[in-house]
Parts: structure tokens; C-alpha cells; sequence
């Protein structure tokens, strides 16, 4: 268990709303990231964070903002939710060390954009 | 960006071996490759990563090939719990080590 947790774990929400997922951490981990997963699609990276306020865009990453202010925390905003981000969005972490890369994931959060 | 090929899908029945292949042939001298497995309704999950030699842990066996252009996971005994997406990943060779994931081959498991 590497301590991650998101939330919220479901939502739906409408298109043109804001919408915040969060991502906490108990581990102190300095590397923290953002994926979406849709069929047909493996996972894709939306935004990554390598330290605090130190963020850095993925390969999907239009439409979303992330911010960092604390190490066990890592938000992922979308501005202006639109039906094309309904996804399952999961978060991670990296485990520290040489030529260790796994990453540990968090459980998802389901999102739905009517 | 290095990618990796997998089947789509495998099948395999409980208590006998399973090896999954990933081809990557255009794979780097610095990228490491990395099995992740996602059982159903999960986030991933790591199982095994290795950059030339065999290595082995209390999940799985990865075998790499001496050219680094493939590379085989080994379930030693599947168990119905195994049954997963397993995806064989190539690391970024920049300085953040980013992930790219591809479809994966989904391994059904038979009783």
C-alpha cells in the first residue's frame, strides 16, 4: 500500500463546469502524476510534478491544469469540463532510487460529463 | 518515443506457466522495460522491471532478450487472481523517466 489516495472517487458533473480531483500522498514522494484511461487508449499522462509548484505537462494535457502547493497533495483541474473528458482518471506516484521507476497507483476516480 | 508490442489478448489455465512477450525493437540503450498489471475496476499495479539481465521477484520472472529487442514475463503458476491487463512499458530516457503505456495483452485465466 503506497498511500495514495483520491478523490473524489465518482463523480458526474456538467459540461462547462469546473471540476477538481485531488490526489494525496502519504509517502513524501517528490514525483506525482496525473493519467487518463479510456478503451482503446492505454494510459495517458496529463500532467506530472516533479517537487513543489515545480509541474509539467504530459501527452493530453489541453484542458487540464494541475497545481502542487504541498508534497502529499497534487490537484488536477479541469476549467471547463467538456463530455470528451469523461474518463478514469488515475494518479501516482514514483518510487525513489536508482534504476527504480515503478510508479504506485492510486484506486481512480470515475468521471462522468453529462 | 520507444514503444513496445504485445498480443491482444492470451488465455492460460490455473496452476500451469504463463509467458507473456512484448516486442520492442526500437528500445534504447538507457530505457529500462517495466511490466505493470491492472486487474479489473483497479489502478495498476507494479510487478517486475529489468534493463539487461533476467530478474526475478516474489511476483514474476522477466526474461530479456540479449538484444534488448524483446522481453518475456513469466507467471510461474497462474492462479485465477492473475487474471489481468499486463503491460510491458518502456521508461523515457529523459530525466523524469515518464511512462509510455500502450494496450497491453489481456491474460484470462482458466479454472
Amino acid at each position: 500500500d503506497a498511500g495514495i489516495t483520491q478523490s473524489p472517487r465518482h463523480k458526474v458533473t456538467e459540461t462547462g463546469t469546473p471540476v477538481t480531483l485531488r490526489c494525496h500522498q502519504t509517502e513524501n514522494h517528490r514525483y506525482m502524476y496525473w493519467y487518463r484511461q479510456d478503451p482503446g487508449h492505454g494510459l495517458r499522462l496529463i500532467h506530472y510534478s516533479y517537487g513543489v509548484k515545480d509541474t509539467d505537462k504530459g501527452e493530453v494535457s489541453d484542458g487540464y491544469s494541475v497545481s502542487r502547493s504541498k508534497t502529499e497533495d497534487f490537484l488536477l483541474t479541469l476549467e471547463s469540463a467538456t463530455s470528451s473528458q469523461t474518463s478514469v482518471y488515475f494518479c501516482a506516484i514514483r518510487a525513489p532510487g536508482q534504476g527504480k521507476y515503478e510508479q504506485y497507483f492510486g484506486p481512480g476516480t470515475r468521471l462522468t460529463v453529462t | 518515443d520507444a514503444k513496445t508490442t504485445q498480443p491482444n489478448s492470451m488465455e492460460s489455465n490455473e496452476e500451469e506457466p504463463v509467458h507473456l512477450p512484448c516486442n520492442h525493437s526500437t528500445i534504447s540503450g538507457t530505457d529500462y522495460i517495466h511490466w505493470y498489471r491492472q486487474l479489473p475496476s483497479q489502478g495498476p499495479e507494479y510487478v517486475i522491471h529489468g534493463l539487461t539481465s533476467n530478474v526475478n521477484n516474489r511476483m514474476a520472472s522477466l526474461a530479456i532478450a540479449e538484444d534488448r529487442k524483446s522481453s518475456t514475463l513469466i507467471l510461474h503458476r497462474a492462479t485465477l487472481r492473475d487474471a489481468a491487463v499486463y503491460y510491458c512499458i518502456l521508461s523515457d530516457a529523459g530525466n523524469n523517466r515518464k511512462l509510455i503505456w500502450g494496450l497491453g495483452t489481456s491474460l484470462a485465466v482458466n479454472p
